[in-house]
C-alpha cells in the first residue's frame, strides 16, 4: 500500500461549485497533514496544514482530518478558474513529508 | 527575501557526465530537502538535512550525493548522470528541525534536468 494515496483525477468542476479532494494515508503515527497547490511548470506552494481532527478553514479552503479513518480532505468553495492546478496531499511522519501523486483540478468557466 | 533559489533552471547532460545543483535559502531555516518529481510518481525525497552539518537519505538516494555547505546552502550532486535521472528537481526548506510537529516546507522554482 502506498504511503499517501490520492484518488486519480482529473476533477472537472464548474466555476462557483465546490471541489472536493480526498487523500488517505497508511501510517497511523502521522502527525501533520498538508495541502499544496502546484500550477503547471511551477513549484508546489502551501495552501494549508492541519494536525487536529476536524475541520480547519482558511478563506475558500477547508481541510478536514479524520485520524481514525486515516484520511484528509480539501474542499474548495466557490471554485475559480485560478484554482485550476494540481493539488498535492502531504503527510508528515518519520521526520519527512510523504507526498501523494496529486489530483488535477480543472475549473470550467 | 528571495526565499528558496535554485540554479540552474534547465540543464541537459550526456550519460556519464557529472553536475551539481545548487540551492540556497534566505529564511534562516534549519532544514533543507531535495526532491525529484516525475510524471505519475509525485514528489519523492532524495536527501534531507535536518540541520547544518547533518544529512540523511530519503526515499530515492541512489546516484546522488549532497552537501550542506552552511545553514543557507544545500547542494545535490550527480556523479555519473543516467537517463533515469531525467526529472524536475526541487529544493525545499523548513524552519523546524525534522521531527517538529509542524514542518511547513517552502519550495524553490525547480531545475529541469534532461540526461541523454
Amino acid at each position: 500500500q502506498k504511503e499517501v494515496e490520492q484518488n486519480s483525477g482529473p476533477l472537472s468542476v464548474p466555476e462557483g461549485a465546490i471541489a472536493s479532494l480526498n487523500c488517505t494515508y497508511s501510517d497511523r503515527g502521522s502527525q501533520s497533514f498538508f495541502w499544496y497547490r502546484q500550477y503547471s511548470g511551477k513549484s508546489p506552494e502551501l495552501i494549508m496544514f492541519i494536525y487536529s481532527n476536524g475541520d480547519k478553514e482558511d478563506g475558500r479552503f477547508t481541510a478536514q482530518l479524520n485520524k481514525a479513518s486515516q484520511y484528509v480532505s480539501l474542499l474548495i468553495r466557490d471554485s475559480q478558474p485560478s484554482d485550476s492546478a494540481t493539488y498535492l496531499c502531504a503527510v508528515k511522519g518519520n521526520n519527512r513529508l510523504a507526498f501523494g501523486k496529486g489530483n488535477q483540478v480543472v475549473v470550467i468557466p | 527575501n528571495a526565499g528558496v533559489t535554485q540554479t540552474p533552471k534547465f540543464q541537459v547532460l550526456k550519460t556519464g557526465q557529472s553536475m551539481t545543483l545548487q540551492c540556497a535559502q534566505d529564511m534562516n531555516h534549519n532544514s533543507m530537502y531535495w526532491y525529484r518529481q516525475d510524471p505519475g510518481m509525485g514528489l519523492r525525497l532524495i536527501y534531507y538535512s535536518a540541520s547544518e552539518g547533518t544529512t540523511d537519505k530519503g526515499e530515492v538516494p541512489n546516484g546522488y550525493n549532497v552537501s550542506r555547505l552552511n545553514k543557507r546552502e544545500f547542494s545535490l550532486r550527480l556523479e555519473s548522470a543516467a537517463p533515469s535521472q531525467t526529472s524536475v528537481y526541487f529544493c525545499a526548506s523548513s524552519e523546524a528541525p525534522a521531527g517538529e510537529h509542524t514542518d511547513t516546507q517552502y519550495f524553490g522554482p525547480g531545475t529541469r534536468l534532461t540526461v541523454l
